[in-house]
Protein backbone atom coordinates (compact mmCIF):
# COMPACT_ATOMS: atom_id res chain seq x y z
CA UNK A 1 0.00 0.00 0.00
CA UNK A 2 2.04 3.26 -0.97
CA UNK A 3 -0.77 5.77 -0.39
CA UNK A 4 0.36 8.89 -2.79
CA UNK A 5 3.00 8.26 -5.19
CA UNK A 6 4.87 11.52 -6.54
CA UNK A 7 7.45 11.42 -9.48
CA UNK A 8 10.02 12.51 -10.33
CA UNK A 9 11.41 13.16 -6.71
CA UNK A 10 13.47 15.86 -7.79
CA UNK A 11 13.93 17.87 -11.47
CA UNK A 12 15.83 20.60 -12.48
CA UNK A 13 14.49 22.64 -15.60
CA UNK A 14 15.76 25.53 -18.04
CA UNK A 15 13.34 28.82 -18.31
CA UNK A 16 10.52 27.96 -20.68
CA UNK A 17 10.84 24.13 -20.36
CA UNK A 18 8.10 22.02 -20.21
CA UNK A 19 7.20 19.26 -17.83
CA UNK A 20 4.54 16.93 -16.04
CA UNK A 21 5.09 15.92 -12.32
CA UNK A 22 2.65 12.65 -11.63
CA UNK A 23 0.83 12.26 -8.63
CA UNK A 24 -0.86 8.14 -8.41
CA UNK A 25 -2.67 6.92 -5.27
CA UNK A 26 -4.40 3.54 -4.11
CA UNK A 27 -6.53 4.84 -1.65
CA UNK A 28 -9.85 4.99 -3.26
CA UNK A 29 -10.31 9.01 -2.73
CA UNK A 30 -12.09 10.94 -4.69
CA UNK A 31 -10.07 14.23 -4.02
CA UNK A 32 -6.96 15.26 -4.88
CA UNK A 33 -4.96 18.44 -4.54
CA UNK A 34 -1.31 19.98 -6.14
CA UNK A 35 0.17 22.56 -3.27
CA UNK A 36 3.74 24.04 -3.65
CA UNK A 37 5.16 25.08 -0.42
CA UNK A 38 7.88 28.14 -0.53
CA UNK A 39 9.58 29.53 2.47
CA UNK A 40 7.63 32.09 4.63
CA UNK A 41 4.36 31.52 2.50
CA UNK A 42 3.25 28.28 3.62
CA UNK A 43 1.38 25.69 1.30
CA UNK A 44 -0.78 27.03 -1.40
CA UNK A 45 -3.27 25.54 -3.45
CA UNK A 46 -2.64 25.41 -6.82
CA UNK A 47 -5.31 23.60 -8.35
CA UNK A 48 -7.64 20.67 -6.89
CA UNK A 49 -10.11 18.18 -8.03
CA UNK A 50 -12.83 17.27 -6.26
CA UNK A 51 -13.49 13.48 -8.41
CA UNK A 52 -12.63 12.31 -11.46
CA UNK A 53 -13.57 14.40 -14.27
CA UNK A 54 -13.57 17.84 -12.41
CA UNK A 55 -10.81 20.57 -11.46
CA UNK A 56 -10.92 23.65 -9.53
CA UNK A 57 -8.34 26.21 -9.44
CA UNK A 58 -6.81 26.76 -6.06
CA UNK A 59 -4.93 30.20 -5.04
CA UNK A 60 -2.00 30.53 -7.55
CA UNK A 61 -2.95 28.49 -10.87
CA UNK A 62 -1.40 30.66 -12.99
CA UNK A 63 1.27 29.10 -14.84
CA UNK A 64 0.05 25.34 -14.35
CA UNK A 65 -2.29 22.89 -15.90
CA UNK A 66 -4.03 20.17 -14.24
CA UNK A 67 -5.12 16.91 -15.64
CA UNK A 68 -7.49 14.50 -13.89
CA UNK A 69 -6.58 11.34 -15.83
CA UNK A 70 -8.70 8.32 -13.95
CA UNK A 71 -9.37 8.88 -10.15
CA UNK A 72 -5.91 7.04 -9.10
CA UNK A 73 -3.77 9.80 -11.11
CA UNK A 74 -3.84 13.43 -10.87
CA UNK A 75 -0.69 15.40 -13.15
CA UNK A 76 0.18 19.17 -13.04
CA UNK A 77 2.04 20.43 -16.18
CA UNK A 78 4.24 23.48 -16.54
CA UNK A 79 4.02 24.53 -19.85
CA UNK A 80 6.90 27.15 -19.89
CA UNK A 81 8.62 26.72 -16.35
CA UNK A 82 9.94 30.33 -14.54
CA UNK A 83 12.34 30.42 -11.66
CA UNK A 84 9.07 31.79 -9.80
CA UNK A 85 8.16 28.27 -10.05
CA UNK A 86 11.05 27.22 -8.31
CA UNK A 87 9.18 25.06 -5.30
CA UNK A 88 9.06 22.07 -3.53
CA UNK A 89 5.31 20.58 -5.02
CA UNK A 90 3.08 18.18 -2.95
CA UNK A 91 0.03 16.36 -3.98
CA UNK A 92 -2.81 14.93 -1.40
CA UNK A 93 -5.79 12.93 -1.58
CA UNK A 94 -8.72 13.55 0.74
CA UNK A 95 -10.30 10.81 2.77
CA UNK A 96 -14.24 11.24 2.75
CA UNK A 97 -14.82 9.17 6.03
CA UNK A 98 -11.77 11.21 8.66
CA UNK A 99 -11.54 14.38 5.79
CA UNK A 100 -8.35 13.92 6.52
CA UNK A 101 -5.92 14.79 3.82
CA UNK A 102 -2.98 12.48 2.95
CA UNK A 103 0.46 13.64 0.93
CA UNK A 104 2.78 12.58 -1.22
CA UNK A 105 7.02 12.72 -0.38
CA UNK A 106 7.37 15.74 -2.83
CA UNK A 107 9.02 16.83 -5.70
CA UNK A 108 11.92 19.75 -5.42
CA UNK A 109 11.76 21.90 -8.47
CA UNK A 110 14.48 23.92 -9.52
CA UNK A 111 13.96 26.28 -12.54
CA UNK A 112 16.67 27.88 -14.29
CA UNK B 1 -12.43 33.58 0.48
CA UNK B 2 -11.23 31.14 3.07
CA UNK B 3 -8.14 31.72 4.50
CA UNK B 4 -6.11 30.54 7.27
CA UNK B 5 -3.74 33.07 9.55
CA UNK B 6 -0.94 31.83 11.67
CA UNK B 7 0.38 35.16 13.07
CA UNK B 8 3.72 33.49 14.54
CA UNK B 9 6.65 32.61 12.14
CA UNK B 10 8.66 31.08 14.81
CA UNK B 11 7.57 29.93 18.48
CA UNK B 12 10.40 28.61 20.93
CA UNK B 13 9.55 27.06 24.03
CA UNK B 14 11.82 25.35 26.55
CA UNK B 15 11.85 21.73 27.07
CA UNK B 16 8.87 20.71 29.32
CA UNK B 17 7.25 23.98 29.15
CA UNK B 18 4.00 24.40 27.35
CA UNK B 19 3.63 24.68 23.65
CA UNK B 20 0.80 26.66 21.98
CA UNK B 21 0.82 27.51 18.07
CA UNK B 22 -2.26 30.09 17.08
CA UNK B 23 -4.23 29.59 14.38
CA UNK B 24 -7.20 31.49 13.12
CA UNK B 25 -9.50 30.88 10.08
CA UNK B 26 -12.00 32.48 7.55
CA UNK B 27 -14.55 30.12 5.73
CA UNK B 28 -17.78 30.15 4.76
CA UNK B 29 -20.13 28.49 6.78
CA UNK B 30 -18.99 25.62 9.52
CA UNK B 31 -15.46 24.64 9.28
CA UNK B 32 -13.44 21.23 9.39
CA UNK B 33 -10.00 22.42 10.51
CA UNK B 34 -6.67 20.57 10.73
CA UNK B 35 -3.60 20.35 11.76
CA UNK B 36 -0.57 19.01 10.29
CA UNK B 37 3.04 18.30 10.87
CA UNK B 38 6.34 18.65 8.54
CA UNK B 39 9.89 17.33 9.72
CA UNK B 40 12.68 18.10 7.59
CA UNK B 41 12.75 16.97 3.91
CA UNK B 42 9.00 14.86 5.15
CA UNK B 43 5.77 15.18 3.53
CA UNK B 44 2.92 16.43 6.27
CA UNK B 45 1.74 14.28 8.77
CA UNK B 46 -1.77 14.78 10.66
CA UNK B 47 -2.06 15.58 13.62
CA UNK B 48 -5.61 15.90 14.78
CA UNK B 49 -9.13 17.39 13.44
CA UNK B 50 -11.69 19.33 14.45
CA UNK B 51 -15.10 17.99 12.40
CA UNK B 52 -17.85 18.92 15.12
CA UNK B 53 -18.75 18.08 18.95
CA UNK B 54 -16.22 18.74 21.54
CA UNK B 55 -14.39 21.94 20.88
CA UNK B 56 -11.37 20.46 22.72
CA UNK B 57 -9.57 17.88 20.57
CA UNK B 58 -7.33 15.54 21.05
CA UNK B 59 -4.53 14.23 19.16
CA UNK B 60 -1.22 12.58 17.99
CA UNK B 61 1.83 13.16 20.20
CA UNK B 62 0.20 14.75 23.47
CA UNK B 63 -1.46 17.70 21.09
CA UNK B 64 -4.34 19.16 21.41
CA UNK B 65 -6.48 22.05 19.95
CA UNK B 66 -9.24 23.78 20.87
CA UNK B 67 -12.10 25.00 18.62
CA UNK B 68 -13.24 28.65 19.36
CA UNK B 69 -16.12 29.78 16.85
CA UNK B 70 -16.59 33.28 18.17
CA UNK B 71 -13.08 34.25 17.55
CA UNK B 72 -12.27 31.76 14.89
CA UNK B 73 -9.52 30.15 16.47
CA UNK B 74 -7.99 26.92 16.36
CA UNK B 75 -4.76 26.87 18.50
CA UNK B 76 -2.94 23.80 18.95
CA UNK B 77 -1.40 23.25 22.50
CA UNK B 78 0.75 20.50 24.41
CA UNK B 79 1.28 20.85 28.00
CA UNK B 80 4.48 19.49 28.30
CA UNK B 81 7.23 20.12 24.70
CA UNK B 82 9.87 18.00 23.80
CA UNK B 83 12.91 18.31 21.83
CA UNK B 84 11.62 16.13 19.45
CA UNK B 85 8.57 18.04 18.65
CA UNK B 86 10.69 20.86 17.09
CA UNK B 87 9.33 20.52 13.51
CA UNK B 88 7.09 23.16 11.44
CA UNK B 89 3.22 22.81 12.07
CA UNK B 90 0.52 23.83 9.59
CA UNK B 91 -3.24 24.69 10.42
CA UNK B 92 -5.55 24.21 7.53
CA UNK B 93 -9.33 24.74 7.12
CA UNK B 94 -12.24 23.50 4.58
CA UNK B 95 -15.39 24.10 4.17
CA UNK B 96 -18.16 21.66 5.19
CA UNK B 97 -19.67 21.07 1.85
CA UNK B 98 -16.61 22.08 -0.08
CA UNK B 99 -13.43 20.55 -1.19
CA UNK B 100 -11.24 23.29 -1.26
CA UNK B 101 -8.35 22.80 1.82
CA UNK B 102 -6.41 25.72 2.44
CA UNK B 103 -3.63 26.26 4.61
CA UNK B 104 -1.38 28.63 6.70
CA UNK B 105 2.17 29.73 6.18
CA UNK B 106 2.75 27.36 9.12
CA UNK B 107 5.08 28.41 12.34
CA UNK B 108 8.35 27.31 13.15
CA UNK B 109 8.75 25.38 16.67
CA UNK B 110 11.65 25.04 18.21
CA UNK B 111 12.19 23.19 21.62
CA UNK B 112 15.46 23.37 23.42
CA UNK B 113 16.94 21.20 25.97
Amino acid sequence: NAGVTQTPKFQVLKTGQSMTLQCAQDMNHNSMYWYRQDPGMGLRLIYYSASEGTTDKGEVPNGYNVSRLNKREFSLRLESAAPSQTSVYFCATLDPISAQAFFGQGTRLTVV
Amino acid sequence: AQSVAQPEDQVNVAEGNPLTVKCTYSVSGNPYLFWYVQYPNRGLQFLLKYITGDNLVKGSYGFEAEFNKSQTSFHLKKPSALVSDSALYFCAVRALNDYKLSFGAGTTVTVRA
